[in-house]
């Protein structure tokens, strides 16, 4: 169980257009979904954090306009780089929160989207 | 082999060894702690968690011990295999942040056939 998708795994989009990339739940209803950023070599990075039905809340320096979340249903969380440049370029990882027995949440990830911006 | 975090970030051990995985964590209010082991080109894959009000939790072929009085987490591999090796990272979940999650920066294990 707790199994988290993500689509594309790869892709390769030219500089000022736009990216979307899709995170599901597939055997889980996730409220809380979060989306992550890492470069090579590093940690992951928060970017966010995904509410069904509210708005994102962003983590500071994250530029709300730029990377638009939305969280329309309980399996699905979608991710737009908005007009794309070389620095986009990263590797995008959401994952989805689970609660556990007794408090506190767990996160299962998702597989990871590569992004290449040209 | 052992790694001791910020400072060896790579740990290198022979295939059937015991490997040990340490990691520094910062908060003190923090209450449930979480091991990750990521490969190369994929996401993170849940390990073993450990709440606050435990010191040791052992789960198949991995041991997690907790010294809240150092702030210590440790991640001990039993017989390595190839398979193993990866960045794995600990993460923490201040009782305060929800459900968010602060990651450490990682220890990249090879292990030697």
């Amino acid at each position: 169980g707790a199994v988290v998708s993500q689509h594309p795994s790869r892709v390769i989009c030219k500089s000022g257009t736009s990216v979307k990339i899709e995170c599901r739940s597939l055997d889980f209803q996730a409220t809380t979904m979060f989306w992550y950023r890492q470069f090579p070599k590093q940690s992951l990075m928060l970017m966010a954090t995904s509410n069904e039905g509210s708005k994102a809340t962003y983590e500071q320096g994250v530029e709300k306009d730029k990377f638009l979340i939305n969280h329309a249903s309980l399996t699905l969380s979608t991710l737009t780089v908005t007009s794309a440049h070389p620095e986009d370029s990263s590797f995008y990882i959401c994952s989805a929160s689970v609660p556990l027995a007794g408090g506190s949440d767990t996160q299962y990830f998702g597989p990871g989207t590569r992004l290449t911006v040209l | 082999g052992e790694s001791v975090g910020l400072h060896l970030p790579t740990l290198s051990v022979q295939e059937g060894d015991n490997s040990i995985i340490n990691c520094a964590y910062s908060n003190s209010a923090s209450d449930y702690f979480i091991w990750y082991k990521q490969e190369s080109g994929k996401g993170p894959q849940f390990i073993i968690d450990i709440r606050s009000n435990m010191d040791k939790r052992q789960g198949q072929r991995v041991t997690v011990l907790l010294n809240k009085t150092v702030k210590h987490l440790s991640l001990q591999i039993a017989a390595t295999q190839p398979g193993d090796s990866a960045v794995y990272f600990c993460a923490e979940i201040p009782e305060t942040s929800g459900s968010r999650l602060t990651f450490g920066e990682g220890t990249q294990l090879t292990v030697n056939p």
